[in-house]
């Protein structure tokens, strides 16, 4: 099976600016994470969706945003870019994800590395 | 905020010595899982522990929970320059209707010198 992807692999982008990042998950799996990965802050959750519906939110500004497609794709957005959004994005798929005690594997891919300048 | 923090923050063995690293959290949990990371890449899952286990083996990988201390160690044995990486654990919880998705710590930097 093909492994999660992530596009764009790297991004520059300045001030004000809004970004789109994608992520496909592995065949199957419904569920896809975000996450955010800064020096500073480590590793933040910044939603789950499954099924084309956001099941959690994480402790992030309304400019982010995120969709999943029918096809389990999914989108996060980043508008009004600051130079604290600079990060990697990470996205990981899974059967179910995160669900109460049903908790599942979470395969990532290499992420997209925001520069924001 | 973090849930885990990881000790050490950095560690350099020899290669073919064990490699220790604790990770220790806040809240009650259902289960914690470690990850492996090269390089400011992807996250590679390396193994899971429920909340009801205390111990769990996986190839050269042995991690233990202790509910009671709200910790957990990650034990790789026999390392090899490969296992150079950084290393996360993360936990689950439970919040009303829904999950919290994976709180993770700050991770320990793991070096195996050859």
């Amino acid at each position: 099976k093909a492994g999660v992807t992530q596009t764009p692999r790297y991004l520059i982008k300045t001030r004000g600016q809004q970004v789109t990042l994608s992520c496909s998950p592995i065949s199957g799996h419904r569920s896809v994470s975000w996450y955010q990965q800064t020096p500073g802050q480590g590793l933040q959750f910044l939603f789950e969706y499954f099924s084309e519906t956001q099941r959690n939110k994480g402790n992030f500004p309304g400019r982010f945003s995120g969709r999943q497609f029918s096809n389990s794709r999914s989108e996060m957005n980043v508008s009004t870019l600051e130079l604290g959004d600079s990060a990697l994005y990470l996205c990981a798929s899974s059967l179910f994800g995160v669900w109460g005690d049903r908790v599942n594997e979470q395969y990532f891919g290499p992420g997209t590395r925001l520069t924001v300048t | 905020s973090q849930q885990g923090e990881e000790d050490p923050q950095a560690l350099s063995i020899q290669e073919g010595e064990n490699a220790t690293m604790n990770c220790s959290y806040k809240t009650s949990i259902n289960n914690l899982q470690w990850y492996r990371q090269n390089s400011g890449r992807g996250l590679v899952h390396l193994i899971l522990i429920r909340s009801n286990e205390r111990e769990k083996h996986s190839g050269r990988l042995r991690v233990t929970l202790d509910t009671s201390k709200k910790s957990s160690s990650l034990l790789i044995t026999a390392s090899r320059a490969a296992d150079t990486a950084s290393y996360f654990c993360a936990t689950t919880g439970y919040s009303g209707g829904g999950a919290d998705g994976l709180t993770f710590g700050k991770g320990t930097h793991l070096i195996i010198q050859p």
